[in-house]
């Protein structure tokens, strides 16, 4: 089976704090997303990576960055934690740019205090 | 630009009832449509997936949608609803520029009553 591997499930951290989220996949896909979920908005694209150190600007990357070093590994980086950073985050992945098919991680829960 | 809308945020329906969720997409061009469910503590799994060819497409756990080109609709559908299809629907489009991103519409919640 495949598998995305989301390393937390449940964060508590505080304003200020820096915060690794990591994301591993064992598919040996070429891309990877980190998504975050809000209720009534849906999931809005943080930031994606076509290929080992390659990323892109998703619609919301303000206060967050990436890092992909290794092709199975993609983390996304709050530098300083707020409030408003408080979501679910989940990260997929997927062959080939134009398929559409999404592998998803179960989701990590940030509450940033 | 492309976007997705989920005109229902929360749908109730009885246990053996039939189930339509609506999703209506913005796009220039044919569009790449997609319906994923997302289980209570779970992560999305794609349910179906619209490219091209026959409108009525067919997905897992006995789901269906139907392209609309007229309506710029992808509407969701089941015959008969159980208790495990209790989640929240996200429709989605393939954006344009084979960039591979997903626009996700809103998503819709099903309750589903005994």
């Amino acid at each position: 089976d495949v598998k995305v591997t989301q390393s937390s499930r449940y964060l508590v951290k505080r304003t200020g704090e820096k915060v690794f989220l990591e994301c591993v996949q064992d598919m040996d896909h070429e891309n990877m997303f980190w998504y975050r979920q809000d209720p009534g908005l849906g999931l809005r694209l943080i930031y994606f990576s076509y290929d080992v150190k390659m990323k892109e600007k998703g619609d919301i990357p303000e206060g967050y960055s990436v890092s992909r070093e290794k092709k199975e590994r993609f983390s996304l980086i709050l530098e300083s934690a707020s409030t408003n950073q408080t979501s679910m985050y989940l990260c997929a992945s997927t062959q080939g740019q134009n398929t559409g098919e999404l592998f998803f991680g179960e989701g990590s829960r940030l509450t940033v205090l | 630009a492309q976007s997705v809308t989920q005109p229902d945020i929360h749908i109730t329906v009885s246990e053996g009832a039939s189930l339509e969720l609506r999703c209506n997409y913005s796009y220039g061009a044919t569009p790449y449509l997609f319906w994923y469910v997302q289980s209570p503590g779970q992560g999305l799994q794609l349910l179906l997936k619209y490219f091209s060819g026959d409108t009525l497409v067919q997905g897992i756990k006995g789901f269906e949608a139907e392209f609309k080109r007229s309506q710029s609709s992808f509407n969701l559908r089941k015959p008969s609803v159980h208790w495990s299809d209790a989640a929240e629907y996200f429709c989605a489009v393939l954006n344009s520029g084979n960039t591979g991103k997903l626009i996700f519409g809103q998503g819709t919640t099903l309750q589903v009553k005994p």
